[in-house]
């Protein structure tokens, strides 16, 4: 595709309930990064895929936290038992290889608002 | 890990004149430095990138200047336009088990005054 887009752009649940936010990064890369953007602070690394492979999770906060990338292609970063806290806008970026500084390609976010 | 300061927090300066971004970083080890332009509503765009090996960059009316020893960089915008105003974000990033990792600054909301 021209970019990279995410789905659904705003979701609103409510705390204790489960989510699933949707990833499909631009065409032919085969890296893809999850963030996690909280008001007025800077994108916060969650997770990194190199193809299917999740190759660094570190940046997860908790076990609630779970993602995705069965083919190599799409994302879902899941979220279980969702709490206030988690309130946030999601990122998702791409880029060809994941190789030394590569730019990574944004898409516009999920808002995620935990009642 | 990378720890990334940015100031100022918010900026605002009159049309045409120009604007400094300054961001400090903590690991030595970090080699690539882009800064990133966020729009509302929007994801963040890639604006301009330095490499640890370069030591200042220019693209038009913006340029970045990067000091290893002292472990800062800086974005400069000239002839600052109404469309320059935007969230602007500073990172940088170490290159860890074939993950580029981007540590983001907190952010300068930029606005320029007609």
């Amino acid at each position: 595709g021209a970019g990279v887009s995410q789905t659904p752009s705003n979701k609103v649940t409510e705390k204790g309930k489960y989510v699933e936010l949707r990833c499909d990064p631009i065409s032919g890369h085969t890296a893809l990064y999850w963030y996690r953007q909280s008001l007025g602070q800077g994108p916060e690394f969650l997770i990194y895929f190199q193809g299917t492979g999740a190759a660094d999770d570190s940046g997860l906060p908790n076990d609630r936290f779970f993602a995705v990338r069965p083919e190599g292609s799409v994302s879902t970063l899941k979220i279980q038992r969702t709490e206030r806290g988690d309130s946030a806008v999601y990122l998702c970026a791409s880029s060809l290889r994941g190789g030394a500084r590569e730019t990574q390609y944004f898409g516009p976010g999920t808002r995620l608002l935990v009642l | 890990g990378e720890n990334v300061e940015q100031h100022p927090s918010t900026l605002s300066v009159q049309e045409g004149d120009s604007a400094v971004i300054k961001c400090t970083y903590s690991d030595s080890a970090s080699n690539y430095f882009p800064w990133y332009k966020q729009e509302l509503g929007k994801g963040p765009q890639l604006i301009i990138d330095i490499r640890s090996n370069v030591g200042e960059k220019k693209d038009q009316r913006i340029a970045v200047t990067l000091n290893k020893t002292a472990k800062h960089f800086s974005l400069h915008i000239t002839e600052t336009q109404p469309e320059d105003s935007a969230v602007y974000f500073c990172a940088a990033s170490i290159k860890l088990f074939g993950n580029e990792k981007l540590t983001f600054g907190t952010g300068t909301r930029l606005t320029i005054i007609p």
